[in-house]
């Protein structure tokens, strides 16, 4: 079974600056995606990035990147020139490829993040 | 704009008393799940439907029942809420199969137990 962990609880960075959130993930499948989703207090969940993991090149959104490493199955998310909005949980979540795929997400157990104005 | 609607957004019912939260989307998704999300832990899912295949996962409790009558709505029932069904529940969407898009979430439904 996959399996997604996050070790870090709770961080916290000053408003300008740069925060790597961190992830690992177990699994015996070669096709699968990465995602960091993002959920605001109170508001809904929405995705970050991803990652698909036949992909060498690492992801990025603007002021959001992945340093993805499959070897490692390490997939930290690097958030640069922090801003007041991007205070929230984070997870780190893991889905299966492939034409049986039924999109199930695998969650972490988040990250509370506090930017600090 | 497209997007997953979650109703009611805040829902108190008396323990023991069965209660429905429902999910509608207008993404034409085959794929509806619903999560359970306790206090700052992780979604944990429940079920999902794939077009009409209902999929339960194996740690569900048989007191959790969940309902699609068409592609656009999806239903959970909760036949007699305990203390600890307390929680945030959550809808989602994707595509199936190889077409398969990321998730997309309703703002949920925070379910209160008295």
């Amino acid at each position: 079974a996959q399996t997604v962990t996050q070790s870090q609880p709770e961080m916290s960075v000053q408003e300008a600056e740069t925060v790597t959130l961190s992830c690992t993930y177990d699994t015996s499948e070669s096709d699968y995606y990465l995602f960091w989703y993002k959920q605001p207090p109170s508001r809904q969940m929405i995705l970050v990035i991803r990652q698909e993991a036949y992909k060498q090149q690492n992801a990025t959104e603007n002021r959001f990147s992945v340093n993805f490493q499959k070897a490692a199955k390490s997939f930290s998310l690097k958030i640069s020139d922090s801003q007041l909005g991007d205070a929230a949980m984070y997870f780190c979540a893991y889905r299966r490829d492939g034409s049986s795929n039924t999109g199930k997400l695998i969650f972490g157990q988040g990250t509370t993040l506090q930017v600090k104005p | 704009d497209a997007m997953v609607i979650q109703n009611p957004r805040y829902q108190v019912t008396q323990f023991g008393k069965p209660v429905t939260l429902s999910c509608s989307q207008t993404l034409n998704h085959n794929v509806m799940y619903w999560y359970q999300q306790k206090s700052s832990q992780a979604p944990k899912l429940l079920f999902h439907y794939y077009d009409k295949d209902f999929n339960n996962e194996a740690d569900t409790p048989d007191n959790f029942q969940s309902r699609r009558p068409n592609t656009s709505f999806c239903f959970l029932d909760i036949r007699s809420p305990g203390l600890g069904d307390a929680a945030m529940y959550l809808c989602a969407t994707s595509r199936g199969g190889l077409m398969n898009t990321e998730a997309f979430f309703g703002q949920g439904t925070r379910l209160t137990v008295v």
